[in-house]
């Protein structure tokens, strides 16, 4: 158990809805990180949070969008869903911005499924 | 985009078997090199951070190497067990890529008893 914490585990929904996944770091870490895995690539990077504030981007869709509250939890929204975006999102926090190559622990994931 | 290659893509070893794996990196700009390991059903699991060329980590039967001047990293596992079966991912971080990771596409070992 890494310590960060997902939910919910597995979501079900059609195109074209939104939907919110969560994510709790471990205990003291600053930094939060989204990736998304699907089927076909392997792990993709989306975009980072250090104490609430944006701090890298990467592949990361306009449909897409997360925020980091001063609790340092995470939430990632998806909107105007398509069946490509079904795939396995991950959190992962560490306890600075990264730059110092911490281990990034990684949470259990939600298995998002669009039909 | 970094283009962070790893092979084989999967290998299938008898239990007591020696083996090891290939992570193919660019060497410009590096930063430091992560090696995860990931289980079916859960999640990436830190095994080493290796920033220095000539690194060598190791835990227990896994070790890992690190050559920054050519764009490599090797990661052997000595006398492999049935629990070693699992995706081995490298990452790279890199400096002008802030602080993400650019993952491979893992090799997926299997240990047959």
């Amino acid at each position: 158990d890494s310590g960060v914490t997902q939910t919910p585990k597995h979501l079900i929904t059609a195109t074209g809805q939104r939907v919110t996944l969560r994510c709790s770091p471990r205990s003291g870490d600053l930094s939060v990180y989204w990736y998304q895995q699907s089927l076909d690539q392997g792990l993709q990077f989306l975009i980072q949070y250090y104490n609430g504030e944006e701090r890298a981007k990467g592949n990361i869709l306009e449909r897409f969008s997360a925020q980091q509250f001063p609790d340092l939890h995470s939430e990632l929204n998806l909107s105007s869903l398509e069946l490509g975006d079904s795939a396995l999102y991950f959190c992962a926090s560490s306890p600075r911005q990264g730059g110092n190559s911490y281990e990034q622990y990684f949470g259990p994931g939600t298995r998002l499924t669009v039909t | 985009i970094l283009n962070v290659e790893q092979s084989p893509q999967s290998l299938h070893v008898q239990e007591g078997d020696s083996t090891n794996f290939t992570c193919s990196f660019p060497s410009s700009n590096f930063y430091a090199l992560h090696w995860y390991r990931w289980e079916t059903a859960k999640s990436p699991e830190a095994l080493f951070v290796m920033t220095l060329n000539g690194d060598e980590k190791k835990k227990g039967r896994i070790s890992a190497t690190l050559n920054t001047k050519e764009g490599y990293s090797y990661l052997y596992i000595k006398g492999s067990q049935p629990e070693d079966s699992a995706t081995y991912l490298c990452a790279l971080q890199n400096n002008n890529a802030g602080n993400m990771l650019t993952f491979g596409g893992g090799t997926r070992l299997m240990v047959k008893p």
